[in-house]
């Protein structure tokens, strides 16, 4: 079955404790997104790539960081993270312009 | 810059109504337009596009027609059903090299028995 897969799902952790969420699509897309997702907010581009080891900010990237070193694989890095990150986050892929959003991950800063 | 601006909910209706659901772009170039459907607890999904002026999308009973001279993307369905509770979001998408797409702040339904 085609998807995005995400983990964790759910995760409260305290601020300034470094944290990964991974994102993963087995259908071959080059193109790979991270979203926040906050009320009356919509959806914001964090990270996008377009390629293995290209990637590139999107609108609010400040306080992640990202890496691409395989096609399926686009991870998210939290290195110190602060309460005003506690949001939903969507990791999508695409081959051309429509996505493919994963389940969502609800991060909790405290 | 670019944007996308829907209408605010939330939209409260009963089963069988109407519903429109607006939503207005500003972009520079040619976008492609979306609708997406979040429903709850899950990752958005597409529900239709169109790649051009005048184009109509359409699925599982949904439709909106790419306006250029109006700018606009109107979501509309005849009849709404209670399993049409659920997010909807309004989006453009650029082809700058890669696909950025600009999504709106969408506009959450909900339809009573």
């Amino acid at each position: 079955e085609a998807q995005v897969t995400q983990n964790p799902r759910y995760l409260i952790t305290v601020t300034g404790k470094k944290l990964t969420v991974t994102c993963s699509q087995n259908m071959n897309h080059e193109y790979m997104s991270w979203y926040r997702q906050d009320p009356g907010l919509g959806l914001r581009q964090i990270y996008y790539s377009m390629n293995v080891e290209v990637t590139d900010k999107g609108d609010v990237p400040e306080g992640y960081k990202v890496s691409r070193k395989e096609k399926r694989n686009f991870p998210l890095i939290l290195e110190s993270p602060s309460p005003n990150q506690t949001s939903l986050y969507f990791c999508a892929s695409s081959l051309s312009e429509t996505q493919y959003f994963g389940p969502g991950t609800r991060l909790l800063v405290l | 810059g670019d944007s996308v601006t829907q209408m605010e909910g939330p939209v409260t209706l009963s089963e069988e109504a109407c519903l429109t659901i607006n939503c207005t772009y500003t972009a520079t170039g040619y976008p492609s337009l979306f609708w997406y459907v979040q429903y709850p607890g899950e990752g958005l999904q597409l529900l239709l596009k169109a790649t051009k002026a005048d184009d109509k999308g359409s699925n599982k009973g949904f439709e909106a027609t790419y306006r250029k001279e109006t700018t606009s993307f109107h979501l509309e369905k005849g009849s709404v059903q209670v399993s049409d509770s659920a997010v909807y979001f309004c989006a453009l998408s650029l082809n700058t090299g890669g696909f950025k797409t600009i999504f709106g702040a969408g506009t959450r339904l909900f339809v009573k028995a």
